[in-house]
């Protein structure tokens, strides 16, 4: 089965430091894989995707993400954190097995950024 | 604004009502869906229509009912609730093909008293 897992419930890290929020997939084929993040009481943004190509995707917000197929992972990272940045970050997978493309989420991961 | 729209924001509603919450999309999309996040628990699919056909029921209770009139709109209809169906109530749409983003609606908060 198609699945993502965010290992860490929240992440604490200092302004201005680098940031990374960890992503391990499993998927049957290709993967498909995106993040998004969430405001309190907002719905999720989109931020970035890898579809295929090159191993760094880079998104919105200075955000970007590696690829690493051998790993099965898909960490975000941002060189510089913003207190801004604090929010709920989500990292899913397009189902492309059972014919319907749902988005299947991980259980997100809450980025508190210290100013 | 990501071009889905929910209304209403928010709800309160009695466990004997009926109330239904609405999803706009202005994007083109041809796939939508509705999903539950609680506290405390990962996001849930609920449903998912694709060219206005449901393609998909993840063991939804009844009272949850989905309507899809047409590829701009979906509607969640509500009846007999419980408490524990209080959550957040987001709908998505995306475009055909897997490597296209879902785009979210900002939520409907719906408390259950």
């Amino acid at each position: 089965a198609q699945s993502v897992a965010q290992p860490e419930d929240q992440v604490n890290v200092a302004e201005g430091n680098p940031l990374t929020v960890k992503c391990t997939y499993s998927v049957s084929g290709n993967p498909y894989l995106f993040w998004y993040v969430q405001y309190p009481n907002r719905g999720l943004q989109f931020l970035l995707k890898y579809i295929t190509g090159d191993n760094l995707v880079k998104g919105s917000y200075g955000f970007e993400a590696e690829f690493n197929k051998s790993q099965t992972s898909f960490h975000l990272k941002k060189p510089s954190a913003l207190v801004s940045d604090s929010a709920l970050y989500f990292c899913a997978v397009r189902d492309t097995v059972t014919g319907t493309y749902k988005y299947i989420f991980g259980t997100g991961t809450r980025l508190k950024v210290l100013a | 604004e990501t071009g889905v729209t929910q209304t209403p924001r928010h709800l309160v509603m009695g466990m004997t009502n009926k109330k239904s919450l609405k999803c706009e999309q202005h994007l083109g999309h041809n796939a939508m869906y509705w999903y539950k996040q609680s506290a405390k628990k990962p996001l849930e699919l609920m449903f998912v229509y694709s060219l206005e056909e449901r393609v998909e029921n993840n063991s939804v209770p009844s009272r949850f009912s989905p309507e899809c009139p047409n590829s701009s709109h979906l509607f969640l209809h509500l009846h007999t609730l419980q408490p524990e169906d209080s959550a957040l109530y987001l709908c998505a749409s995306s475009q055909g093909g897997a490597g296209g983003e879902a785009f979210f609606g900002q939520g409907t908060r719906l408390t259950v008293v």
